[in-house]
């Protein structure tokens, strides 16, 4: 059962744009959720991480929005850069302690940023 | 301080053959989990070790096993390979605070090729 879901599966856009990226999840014990960048042959690097009791993060170009109440999160990239063309996921965790540090990842987003 | 490394990068086996990846935290980290990341299922919990024991396990057959010695690397054990084994075989390191979803770092992963 997919417990973390992701959209769009794909997005195209131009450089200097924005990029945005939704993840719902079903599961109201989860209180960690961390955005991840693959690139091809690599494993995934943390991007950005948030908490249930904060609503937005920011870090440099990347912003995490938290909703408790609809259980969404997304990730926005702003002035997009033809670098930043990677797979993105979204993960989940947390919930009984023996299960707290297990990720749920959401099924990723392919974006391309066109130059 | 270097990240987590993996080995091997590559592996090809035949069917019915056993393998056994490593991998080594981050210094100071306690926990390791590994993950399974396939095109149809993307990427899948396996399980996580902290202090030498299994701490939760993911829904795998008992055909994935793992352990972790006492300098906190780990092993993944894949027995009577099938052909639907074939992924990359990711690899997280935390420092695994007790009671609390912690950031997960990951290696670059382990390209299984069940032939």
């Amino acid at each position: 059962q997919q417990q973390v879901k992701q959209s769009p599966q794909s997005l195209i856009v131009q450089k200097g744009g924005i990029s945005i990226i939704n993840c719902a999840y079903e599961n109201t014990a989860f209180d960690y959720f961390p955005w991840y960048q693959q690139f091809p042959g690599k494993g995934p690097a943390l991007l950005i991480a948030i908490r249930p009791d904060v609503s937005e993060k920011k870090e440099g170009r990347f912003t995490i929005s938290f909703n408790k109440s609809a259980k969404q999160f997304s990730l926005h990239i702003m002035d997009s850069q033809p670098g930043d063309s990677a797979t993105y996921f979204c993960a989940a965790s947390g919930g009984i302690k023996a299960a707290g540090n297990k990720l749920t990842f959401g099924g990723g987003t392919r974006v391309l940023v066109k130059p | 301080k270097a990240g987590v490394t993996q080995t091997p990068r590559y592996l090809i086996k035949t069917r019915g053959q056993q393998v056994t990846l490593s991998c080594s935290p981050i210094s100071g980290h306690r926990s390791v989990s590994w993950y399974q990341q396939t095109p149809g299922q993307g990427l899948q919990f396996l399980f996580e070790y902290f202090s030498e024991t299994q701490r939760n396990k993911g829904n795998f057959p008992g055909r994935f096993s793992g352990r972790q010695f006492s300098n906190s690397r780990s092993e993944m054990n894949v027995s009577t390979l099938e052909l639907g084994d074939s992924a990359l075989y990711l690899c997280a390191s935390s420092t695994r605070l007790a009671g609390v979803s912690d950031t997960q770092y990951f290696g670059p992963g382990t390209r299984l090729t069940v032939l």
